[in-house]
């Protein structure tokens, strides 16, 4: 059965700066990957989508990268804000089992 | 613009008392989800939706039941409530084949008396 794991759990990091979250599955036979943001209280946003057959996706000041024969994916956030303050969650999409997450990494950027 | 839109969003329902959230989409999706996500956990799909075809997770509780009379349109029923089903529900839609990207709603948040 497919896993999903986050680290760190939380992160803290002054505004400007350049981070990196990890996502790891333990399942490589998986047909995209999708990152999420989650404010509190509210509902997942669609941050990043990449197909099995992709390496990396950008928009913006995000990069995901998508190592399937090791079991990872990372999302890069370039010039961190204190608007990106939220939590982020990956999502791994599992033959016959659809979407399965990851418990999220809460990051605070502070000003 | 086109949207997934949950209601109400926060809900409050006495224990044992049955209640009703629902969930409704402008994308014209094939599928809908429901999912559950207690604080500082993972969603966990409760069931899904492929056109009318009903798809339910092997440990969703037998309490938690969905409708959906169509395409735009789904509910899910929780016949009577206990403690432990505190949490915000998350309706998600995607095109039909795998590689489709989700998309969700704000959630309702729902508490338990």
């Amino acid at each position: 059965k497919q896993e999903v794991t986050q680290i760190p759990a939380a992160l803290s990091v002054p505004e400007g700066e350049n981070l990196v979250l990890n996502c790891s599955f333990t399942d490589s036979a998986i047909y995209n990957l999708q990152w999420f943001r989650q404010d509190p209280g509210k509902g997942l946003t669609s941050l990043l989508l990449i197909q099995s057959s992709q390496r990396e996706q950008t928009s913006g000041r995000l990069n995901a990268s998508l190592d399937k024969s090791s079991g990872r994916s990372t999302l890069y956030i370039a010039a961190s804000q204190p608007g990106d303050s939220a939590t982020y969650l990956c999502a791994v999409g599992v033959y016959g089992q659809n979407f399965v997450f990851g418990p999220g990494t809460r990051l605070s950027v502070l000003p | 613009d086109a949207m997934v839109i949950q209601n109400p969003r926060y809900q409050v329902t006495q224990f044992g008392k049955p209640v009703t959230l629902s969930c409704s989409q402008t994308l014209n999706h094939n599928v809908m989800y429901w999912y559950q996500q207690k604080s500082s956990q993972a969603p966990k799909l409760l069931f899904h939706y492929y056109d009318k075809d009903f798809n339910n997770e092997a440990d969703t509780p037998d309490n938690f039941q969905s409708r959906r009379p169509n395409t735009s349109f789904c509910f899910l029923d929780i016949r009577s409530p206990g403690l432990g089903d505190a949490a915000m529900y998350l309706c998600a839609t995607s095109r039909e084949g795998q590689g489709a990207p989700q998309h969700f709603g704000d959630g309702t948040r729902l508490s338990i008396l």
